[in-house]
């Protein structure tokens, strides 16, 4: 199992540029997350979903879009990026009940 | 959710064990006490969980008060690589979306 892989692992944005953010589990599971981390900070939650076609907010959801197509992949959709959006994007995944949730490697991006 | 208490940073000798304390003093009956560490710039990883009892794996032991309202999470030999941002989180089985909330951790520092 390749568990949560992320692409890209770095970007750089030009202020009002757009991108996706992509995320893809082999593990089965009905719940995917994602979160940003600023320098310093404990993790914050983007969006989730707990199953294919069904997605909502978390703590922090301006500017960004998510759609859920398929069990597997879950990707993060940045419009008009502005520099608040510089940070670390984590995407995760859990299966149900109180199990474990699996992070992904991470992905950096720079808006400037 | 309960919200956690941790103390930002902590030190511990190379060798010895490290006790990493978590208040969670609103917990309620059904939630579970999770705890993740954060190496550096790296995804979270999941080290241990539990409701009541207390639990031990190959990473660690989780010792939950018998009122529930702290937990103590114990690395019996640090090693440097356990150098890391340490997250007690709860969590309720009535979490529809599995979520898991992030403070800010402790910072510990393993040294040789």
């Amino acid at each position: 199992n390749a568990g949560v892989t992320q692409t890209p692992k770095f970007r750089i944005l030009k202020i009002g540029q757009s991108m996706t953010l992509q995320c893809a589990q082999d593990m089965n599971h009905n719940y995917m997350y994602w979160y940003r981390q600023d320098p310093g900070m404990g993790l914050k939650l983007i969006y989730y979903s707990v199953g294919a076609g069904i997605t909502d907010k978390g703590e922090v959801p301006n500017g960004y879009n998510v759609s859920r197509s398929t069990t597997e992949d879950f990707p993060l959709r940045l419009e008009l990026a502005a520099p608040s959006q510089t940070s670390v994007y984590f995407c995760a995944s859990t299966g149900t009940g109180p199990g474990e949730q699996y992070f992904g490697p991470g992905t950096r991006l720079t808006v400037t | 959710d309960a919200k956690t208490t941790q103390p930002p940073s902590m030190d511990c000798a190379e060798g010895r064990a490290a006790n990493l304390p978590c208040n969670h003093s609103t917990i309620s009956g059904n939630e579970y006490v999770y705890w993740y560490r954060q190496i550096h710039s790296q995804g979270p990883q999941y080290i241990i969980h539990g409701l009541k009892n207390n639990e031990t794996n190959e990473m660690a032991s989780l010792i939950i008060t018998e009122d529930r309202k702290s937990s103590t999470l114990i690395l019996p030999h640090a090693t440097l690589r356990d150098t890391a941002v340490y997250y007690c989180i709860v969590r309720g089985t009535y979490n529809a979306g599995n979520m898991l909330t992030f403070g800010g951790g402790t910072r510990l520092m393993v040294k040789p």
